[in-house]
């Protein structure tokens, strides 16, 4: 089946680092992904849409400056947490669009963030 | 707009229970994609089910159920026998099949005790 793999699964940084997380679809191509966000016992919030080769599409409140997304070929998208604060800290969880059956998002194992 | 309604934060069982947990959701569009997953403690998203609005069948797999109805905008999923394995916050989601835009209920965290 379908595999969307990232890295790191958990990271731990400092007040006003930055922090790099990678979605990688591992045997199809995802011309679309996704970002979504998970605060501690609260659902899942889009962040924003990725597309390969475009720049990507951010959800009202979400702040483009602060959270960097690229999205460089078919199978790699990264989220980049710039000047991060403890308000960040959550669980970050990306998905793939299958671009052979586009009605297919496969999630990814998520990445807890934790700043201090 | 897309919405998703699961009005049950927390349910707790007794193991060999059935247990029903509700979805109720919103929109205009004609052509939508209905999701449930299942999050384990460790995080990751399971799969369970996707079902397209033109499937109002409803659908078994093993101790688990769907059950989609149009009229009432509810695609509500039942466990029968719980288990203490299904413990866990299960979450529903719609999806506009134009842009893949997924929406999230809140989730229903289920405890199910031995």
């Amino acid at each position: 089946g379908a595999v969307v793999s990232q890295h790191p699964s958990w990271v731990i940084c400092k007040s006003g680092t930055s922090v790099k997380i990678e979605c990688r679809s591992l045997d199809f191509q995802a011309t679309t992904m996704f970002w979504y966000r998970q605060f501690p016992k609260q659902s899942l919030m889009l962040m924003a849409t990725s597309n390969e080769g475009s720049k990507a599409t951010y959800e009202q409140g979400v702040e483009k400056d602060k959270f960097l997304i690229n999205h460089a070929s078919l199978t790699l998208s990264t989220l980049t947490v710039t000047s991060a604060h403890p308000e960040d800290s959550s669980f970050y969880i990306c998905s793939a669009r299958d671009d052979m059956v586009l009605y297919e998002q496969y999630f990814g194992p998520g990445t807890r963030l934790t700043v201090t | 707009a897309q919405k998703v309604t699961q009005a049950q934060t927390e349910i707790s069982v007794v193991e060999k229970e059935d247990v029903t947990l509700d979805c109720v959701y919103e929109t205009r569009d004609t052509t939508y994609y209905l999701f449930w997953y299942k999050q384990p403690p460790s995080g990751e998203l399971v799969f369970l089910i996707r079902r397209n609005s033109f499937d109002e069948q409803n659908e078994i797999s093993g101790r688990y159920s769907w059950n989609f109805q149009k009229s009432t905008s509810s695609f509500n999923f039942t466990i029968t026998a719980s288990q203490v394995v299904d413990s866990a916050v299960y979450f529903c989601a719609l999806s506009d099949p134009r842009n893949n835009d997924m929406r999230f209920g809140a989730g229903t965290r289920l405890t199910v005790k031995p």
